[in-house]
């Protein structure tokens, strides 16, 4: 079940810049819980991606920036790429469930 | 560098029970401050949190899934593992392990994922 809530999917052609939205509640993102986000490739493990709402690993390219106020989070990625064409997960703790909670996904196309 | 590797039948029939197995290469299970984590995706749908274990043998589940599911450890073998009961055809899925450092409440290595088919 998922309590975090993301479009199905964005577009853009290669060198746009789309952003994915991630909509919580007060139990979750509005408590102050951090999000993190993490790609999926197809037929792959998700590898995270943003950590602590706006922290990128090492090897992850700065084309992708995050971004986290009230209760709703957001991934952006700038200078599109083909590469880039997967499935997007945001992800926090949530107290009413003592736990930590998936966005629903979403698929990015590159046009 | 850590890794996972998650191993069991890739098939169970309808009201038995799913054990599966994460083999942990590269550091021990043994080190403070993470967690070490389940997560399932149905196919074609989104991520689902299972529950995890901690360095210290706590446990914590989903509340969904909390009257079926069992996470446990062996420090010995370096691995962790995990039991969900009474399966049906809702729990095929892929499973992930992953560990989470109990600072950061992210998954930061994952496995590659083991499918599991629920099916008599």
């Amino acid at each position: 079940q998922s309590v975090l809530t993301q479009p199905p999917s964005v577009s853009g052609a290669p060198g746009q810049r789309v952003t994915i939205s991630c909509a919580g509640s007060s139990s979750n993102i509005g408590a102050g819980y951090d999000v993190h986000w993490y790609q999926q490739l197809p037929d792959t493990a998700p590898r995270l991606l943003i950590f602590d709402n706006t922290y990128r690993p090492s090897r992850v390219p700065d084309r992708f920036s995050g971004s986290k106020s009230g209760t709703s989070a957001s991934l952006a990625i700038t200078g599109l790429q083909a590469e880039d064409e997967a499935d997007y997960y945001c992800q926090s703790y949530d107290n009413s469930l003592s736990g930590s909670v998936f966005g629903t996904g979403t698929k990015v196309t590159v046009l | 560098q850590m890794q996972f590797q998650e191993s069991g039948p890739g098939l169970v029939k309808p009201s038995q029970t799913l054990s599966l197995t994460c083999a942990v290469s590269g550091d021990s299970i043994n080190t403070g401050g993470f967690s070490w984590t389940w997560i399932r995706q149905h196919p074609e749908k989104g991520l689902e949190w299972i529950g995890h274990i901690n360095y210290l043998g706590a446990t914590s589940y989903s509340p969904s899934l909390k009257s079926r599911v069992s996470i446990s450890q062996d420090t010995t073998k370096n691995q962790f593992s995990l039991r969900l009961s009474s399966v049906t055809a809702a729990d095929t899925a892929v499973y992930y392990c992953a560990r989470s450092p109990v600072v950061l409440l992210a998954f930061d290595i994952w496995g590659q994922g083991a499918m599991v088919t629920v099916s008599s």
